[in-house]
């Protein structure tokens, strides 16, 4: 059974970065990509960008473009995402989202989500 | 970038009747080749993260009761709840993998009557 495991809630000063892992049990991390989501209080979901260790390929949102960074390490089951120059709109829930095929196809898999708060 | 469109915003639905909530695309998700609809529903309930309920717009999740079903073609989607129940209760979303960047519904807020 596949299993993401995300690290705990943050809280950031504006103008900081954190950066949150995802680590995977259960499954292979390498064949399959993993996205970052993230929902703002009382809002819907918005995709970040996703990673597939296995081609070391990495997409972002241009929204986030230069502000955030996903990486894997694949010996530790475990992807990053970090997001730098926090601002109060950076405020949300983080989830990593495994797909379930090696190539475009939906997310079968969700870590539990990583509240972020910033705020001076 | 794709934008996906739900509606309602919300509904209310009396237990053991039918929800039904659209979705439409900004552009077309099926792809030709291998003739899929990259396409897929979503619910979350308070406090939990997203669960997959359809993918490829008509296959359940595994797990998934029989009593949710996705259909459509296209640009226009359709997830259908029957005989409404509880616990069924939360947002659902849809969601485009046809291409990046990844794309969301807003959402639609089934509740009970």
């Amino acid at each position: 059974q596949v299993q993401l495991v995300q690290s705990g809630a943050e809280v950031k000063r504006p103008g900081s970065s954190v950066k949150v892992s995802c680590k995977a049990s259960g499954g292979t991390l390498r064949s399959y990509g993993i996205s970052w989501v993230r929902q703002a209080p009382g809002r819907g979901l918005e995709w970040m960008g996703g990673i597939i260790p296995l081609f070391g390929t990495v997409t972002y949102a241009q929204k986030f473009q230069g502000r955030v960074t996903i990486t894997a390490v694949e010996s530790a089951s475990t992807v990053y995402m970090e997001l730098s120059s926090l601002g109060s709109e950076d405020t949300a829930i983080y989830y990593c989202a495994r797909q379930d095929c090696g190539g475009d196809c939906h997310y079968a898999y969700w870590g539990q989500g990583t509240l972020v708060t910033v705020s001076s | 970038d794709i934008v996906m469109t739900q509606s309602p915003d919300s509904l209310a639905v009396s237990l053991g009747e039918t929800a039904t909530i659209n979705c439409t695309s900004s552009q077309g998700v099926l792809f030709s080749s291998n003739k899929k609809n990259y396409l897929a529903w979503y619910q979350q309930r308070p406090g939990q993260p997203p669960k997959l309920l359809i993918y490829w717009a008509s296959t359940r999740g595994s797990g998934v009761p029989d009593r949710f079903s996705g259909s459509g073609s296209g640009a226009h989607f359709t997830l259908t709840v029957s005989s409404l129940q509880a616990e069924d209760v939360a947002v659902y979303y849809c969601q485009q993998y046809y291409s990046n960047p990844r794309t969301f519904g807003q959402g639609t807020k089934l509740e009970i009557k």
